[in-house]
């Protein structure tokens, strides 16, 4: 069974703060896909970034970053210079790949609500 | 433009009355989810549909149920068995395979919010 942990239930920072969103995930499986969604007041979920188990290099997105370690089982998530259109509840998932092949269901966490403040 | 469309926004229950939550997405997905949401709360799986004419119980199903006649649509009725319905519903799409060049696994509705009158 797959599990995704964030560990952190609310953040609040001031605005230009830089803040790191925690997610650490366990799975059986060799080959599996790790995922940022954020979610904003309206309700709709929004993608960020998809990551996959063989390839761990870091990634950055203006002010998003992306810190996958395979060794501690986590892929954070850190905004720089926060801004108040950040404040949202992010998600983090996991899909594995069964049997060779993987689907699209995804095993989310918790959610972090992040408050920015001006 | 594709996506998907939940209707309807806002959606009021009577006590011992069945409600369906309409999904409908045109990016020619072959698996569609439901998901519960709680208010400070993850999202729970309650449904989901690999191909038409077959769907899984997710995490929480009962007392709800859905139907899967077209790939487009996935409707999901909250039946009276349901007795805290008050929630936030999404329905989501994806491929049924992610691959390396796939890179958003489930595409989101805008969800419907569900309460008790």
């Amino acid at each position: 069974a797959q599990k995704v942990t964030q560990a952190q239930t609310e953040i609040s920072v001031v605005e230009k703060e830089d803040v790191t969103l925690d997610c650490v995930y366990e799975t059986r499986d060799t080959t599996y896909y790790l995922f940022w969604y954020k979610q904003p007041p309206s309700g709709e979920l929004v993608f960020l970034i998809r990551r996959n188990s063989f390839d761990e290099q870091n990634e950055i997105s203006g002010r998003y970053s992306w810190n996958f370690q395979k060794s501690t089982s986590s892929f954070n998530f850190t905004i720089t210079a926060s801004q108040v259109v950040d404040s949202a509840v992010y998600f983090c998932a996991l899909s594995v790949n069964a049997g060779g092949t993987s689907y699209g269901k995804l095993t989310f966490g918790q959610g972090t609500i992040l408050t920015v403040h001006p | 433009d594709g996506g998907i469309t939940q209707s309807p926004k806002y959606l009021f229950r009577k006590e011992g009355q069945n409600v369906t939550l309409s999904c409908e997405q045109n990016l020619n997905h072959d698996a569609m989810y439901w998901y519960r949401q709680d208010p400070g709360q993850g999202l729970r799986l309650i449904y989901y549909s690999q191909i038409v004419n077959d769907f899984q119980k997710g995490d929480i199903a009962e007392g709800y149920s859905v139907s899967r006649e077209k790939k487009e649509s996935f409707p999901l009725t909250v039946t009276s068995a349901q007795k805290n319905p008050t929630a936030f519903y999404l329905c989501a799409s994806s491929p049924l395979y992610i691959t390396r060049h796939s890179n958003q696994p489930q595409h989101f509705g805008d969800g419907t919010r569900l309460s008790i009158l």
